[in-house]
């Protein structure tokens, strides 16, 4: 069955750094990846998808890298604020397009 | 323009009870799907529905049943509750299934049972 790892640490930084996150999966080869953000209490948002052969997005300070050939997802955030300070899903997208399967997520704090 | 809206927030229910979470969305979307979110489990598929008089199994339907009542609400049922049902259960929606659609999330319902 799929298998979807994320930092498993919660992530803390300084504000004005850049935040990477990981995210790695086994026994599935998606077409799709996307990336959500979720504040406590709160259902996730949708930031980012990133096709296969799209080696690389960005949309303002974010941006998601794929490497299919590691299985894995790198999720950035250039400049980072205490604003970001969230948890950061990962989530792949089943071959018939009917399911998703999300990662545990990354828990990540940016102190002033 | 509200989104995705869930009922109730919180509920507490004993070992046995039964009860109904309600979903709607507002974006005209065709296709909706019930998560619970679990700590170090992340979020997983209970069931879904791809379009109106649809519905099928996600990775853990046992113990649930859902009905897509009309193009807007889709509910889940828990007949018989287990403290092991105790999560937080999301609702999402999208404009239909696919590789490119993203998934629009409720604010959640918060479940203990015990």
């Amino acid at each position: 069955s799929q298998k979807i790892e994320q930092n498993s640490e919660a992530l803390n930084i300084q504000e004005g750094k850049t935040a990477t996150l990981t995210c790695n999966y086994t026994n599935y080869s998606p077409a799709y990846l996307q990336w959500y953000r979720q504040d406590p209490g709160r259902g996730p948002v949708f930031l980012l998808l990133i096709r296969e052969n799209e080696k690389e997005k960005r949309k303002e300070r974010l941006k998601v890298t794929f490497d299919t050939t590691l299985k894995q997802s790198l999720f950035h955030i250039t400049a980072s604020q205490p604003a970001d300070s969230a948890t950061y899903l990962c989530a792949l997208i089943s071959n018939t397009g009917n399911q998703f399967y999300f990662g545990t997520g990354t828990s990540l704090t940016v102190i002033p | 323009n509200a989104g995705v809206t869930q009922t109730p927030k919180f509920q507490v229910l004993k070992t046995g009870q039964s009860m109904t979470l309600q979903c709607a969305q507002d974006m005209n979307h065709n296709s909706m799907y019930w998560y619970r979110q679990d700590p170090g489990m992340g979020l997983r598929l209970i069931y879904y529905s791809a379009s109106e008089g649809t519905t099928d199994k996600g990775e853990v339907p046992n113990g649930y049943n859902v009905s897509r009542l009309n193009k807007r609400e889709f509910s889940l049922r828990l007949e018989s509750a287990a403290p092991s049902q105790t999560s937080v259960y999301f609702c999402a929606s999208s404009s239909q299934t696919g590789y490119q659609e993203t998934q629009y999330f409720g604010p959640g319902t918060r479940l203990l049972v015990l």
